[in-house]
């Protein structure tokens, strides 16, 4: 009964791989999240989308894609792997509304580019 | 780009003291503040999510303040504990639209010792 899960827990690719990382959640939510853990242990926000929107945090390279089959799944697609995307990626969930419902986290994928 | 900050980095507490930390976000355009609480190897868990000047929320030993006025919410942790160790993020959405993700702080280290 899992809330928001991640698969895998652990990818370790070679530069130049594109990957990906699954995200499902349980909770009914509309919305969902893609966070990136940096070396510092900084969270910071990478995509956050709806079945109304996508919003993009501009930082964000487009070789990152989100990609949402249904309501409860989103997908970060990751092309032409580099070295410095190597970091924790954690996916949330949360309802809608005025940033004011609670985000779930899922565990977080590890990701080591070599 | 909003800019939320925490104080103090970390914290060394002794078993059954009190403490607290703050966090400070941009007064203006205030939709919500978020209180996680992320102990090592886990992911972020919600704690609190306010809206209103003046809101005081509590769980257990755990309470929270927020003044959105002067830009600064307060955590308070009565009786630290042991299990309390965890680092204590606060985090605020971009904006008021439905899909909000978080700009989150660099969180507060707290660690209690026996």
């Amino acid at each position: 009964d899992t809330a928001v899960s991640q698969t895998p827990k652990y990818l370790v690719t070679q530069m130049g791989n594109d990957k990906s990382i699954k995200c499902e959640q349980n909770l009914g939510h509309d919305t969902m999240y893609w966070y990136k853990q940096d070396s510092k242990k900084f969270l910071k926000i990478m995509f956050s989308y709806n079945n109304k929107e996508l919003i993009i945090n501009e930082t964000v390279p487009n070789r990152f894609s989100p990609k949402s089959p249904d309501k409860a799944h989103l997908n970060l697609h990751i092309n032409s792997l580099e070295l410095g995307d190597s970091a924790v990626y954690f996916c949330a969930s949360s309802s809608t509304g005025t940033g004011g419902y609670e985000q779930y986290f899922g565990p977080g994928t590890r990701l080591t580019v070599t | 780009i909003l800019n939320v900050e925490q104080s103090p980095q970390s914290l060394h507490v002794q078993e059954g003291d009190s403490t607290n930390f703050t966090c400070s976000f941009p007064s203006s355009n205030f939709y919500a503040l978020h209180w996680y609480r992320w102990e090592t190897a886990k992911s972020p868990e919600a704690l609190f999510v306010m809206t209103l000047n003046g809101d005081e929320k509590k769980k257990g030993r755990i309470s929270a303040t927020l003044n959105t006025k002067e830009g600064y919410s307060y955590l308070y942790i009565k009786g630290s504990q042991p299990e309390d160790s965890a680092t204590y993020l606060c985090a605020s959405p971009y904006s008021g639209g439905g899909a909000d993700g978080l700009t989150f702080g660099k969180g507060t280290h707290l660690i209690i010792q026996p």
